[in-house]
């Protein structure tokens, strides 16, 4: 079975540029993720989709972050204006959407704003 | 608020030792699920287990075991006779009982070392 894949693995871009990252999730999972992973911490949520509808998105910063899960399956993320405290590694996981699983998680998107 | 401390920041140890991991949270919930995931070099989390708060009993997979005190609020995570492919950063996790899926509030991940 095919993980949850992300690209790009790594993006290096200055500050006040635009970045996207893509996700696709494993194939009939109808909850996906976006974590957000800065240095030395542990992943903090950014924003949950129940198949393309946002459940939360509490902790987004949506005066520059974005994201979007048209028809249910592959998502994007995006950051626009960048800013330095937005280097971390974004990851994406999915889940079935059931009860009681669990999540699986892409390898991430490392970013550098510089 | 929902919340998980992991104490130790970083934990080395010589292969064949045991080793366990701390993990203390706090929720007000009467039902919440905790997690471990193992991030390994490559990044990507992998899942190791999930408990939910009305399981206390404890949990034996393979070198791997759980222990789940309310009591206390921790749910400790020991490593039998450890190995090299054992290092790598480790996060214990909380979730709310949810309609959809699992919201994890991490903590700060423990970073463990086995030496050869």
């Amino acid at each position: 079975e095919a993980g949850v894949a992300q690209s790009p693995r790594y993006k290096i871009i200055e500050k006040r540029q635009s970045v996207a990252f893509w996700c696709n999730p494993i194939s009939g999972h109808a909850t996906l993720y976006w974590y957000q992973q800065i240095l030395g911490q542990g992943p903090k949520l950014l924003i949950q989709f129940q198949n393309n509808g946002v459940v939360d998105d509490s902790q987004l910063p949506k005066d520059r972050f974005s994201a979007e899960r048209l028809k249910g399956v592959d998502s994007t993320l995006k950051i626009q204006p960048a800013k330095l405290e937005d280097s971390a590694v974004y990851l994406c996981a999915s889940e079935p959407g059931r009860l009681n699983e669990k999540l699986f998680f892409g390898s991430g998107t490392q970013l550098s704003v510089l | 608020a929902q919340k998980v401390t992991q104490a130790q920041t970083e934990i080395s140890v010589v292969e064949k030792e045991d080793v366990t991991l701390d993990c203390v949270y706090e929720t007000r919930d009467t039902t919440y699920y905790l997690f471990w995931y193992k991030q390994p070099p490559s990044g990507e989390l992998v899942f190791l287990i999930r408990r939910n708060s009305f399981d206390e009993q404890n949990e034996i997979s393979g070198r791997y075991s759980w222990n789940f005190q309310k009591s206390t609020s921790s749910f400790n995570f020991t490593i039998t006779a450890s190995q090299v492919v054992d290092s790598a950063v480790y996060f214990c996790a909380l979730s709310e009982a949810l309609l959809y899926g699992n919201k994890l509030v991490f903590g700060a991940g423990t970073i463990l070392r086995v030496k050869s």
